[in-house]
């Protein structure tokens, strides 16, 4: 399988505080996006880094990509009580279509209000 | 604009009975999906299309069939549900933009006894 490895699995942090997780993958990609999905609902997209990129933003969102050791991190800044989610990484990789991607595993992320 | 859609919601079936769930998306998108989701082990990609008329196997096909003669309806049937295909199951979709990024329908919670 491709399916790469996510870090932690589960994060409990309090409102305010900073999560970090982590996201390898195992070849070269094209691009890599994060997901976030509610307990019970569909993925939400997040944000896409491409593999020319190193750092992006999006609000209190911050993706960093290193390709050189097939990782990636998603920073979520002042957490909230709404950001309690699990967060998934996907790829899409070189060679195969941009439309197909692998997904992580998950990091369960909890904040306490 | 509903977005993506799935019918049903939930599912219990008995082994070797049949079944077909409905993926609709209102967003003109090219590409489908389908995925399953089990505990611990994140998205895996059942079948997917390109475009109306056309399938592909992804990831864990076996035991599954679709159909996307329409391009706003993606199907995916069961002809002899075994326990091993309880899951969440969620359709996707992405259209042509540079991201590809993937829109999700609610999922169906499917049981197989």
């Amino acid at each position: 399988s491709q399916q790469g490895e996510e870090d932690p699995q589960a994060l409990s942090i309090q409102e305010g505080e900073n999560a970090t997780m982590n996201c390898s993958y195992k070849t070269s990609i094209n691009n890599l996006q994060w997901y976030r999905q509610n307990s019970g609902r569909g993925l939400v997209h997040l944000i896409l880094i491409r593999s020319n990129e190193r750092e992006k933003h999006s609000g209190r969102l911050r993706v960093t990509l290193d390709t050189s050791k097939k990782s990636s991190s998603l920073l979520i800044t002042a957490s909230r009580a709404a950001d309690t989610a699990s967060y998934f990484c996907a790829y899409a990789y070189s060679g195969a279509g941009s439309y197909q991607l692998t997904f992580g595993k998950g990091t369960k992320l909890s904040v306490i209000p | 604009n509903a977005g993506v859609t799935q019918t049903p919601k939930f599912r219990v079936l008995k082994t070797g009975q049949s079944m077909t769930l409905l993926c609709a998306q209102d967003m003109n998108h090219e590409y489908m999906y389908w995925y399953r989701q089990d505990p611990g082990m994140g998205l895996r990609l059942i079948h997917y299309s390109v475009g109306e008329g056309t399938t592909a196997k992804g990831e864990v096909p076996d035991g599954y069939n679709v159909s996307r003669l329409k391009k706003q309806n993606f199907l995916l049937g069961l002809e002899s549900a075994a326990p091993s295909q309880t899951s969440v199951y969620f359709c996707a979709s992405s259209g042509w933009t540079g991201s590809y990024e993937q829109y999700f329908g609610p999922g169906t919670r499917l049981t197989v006894t």
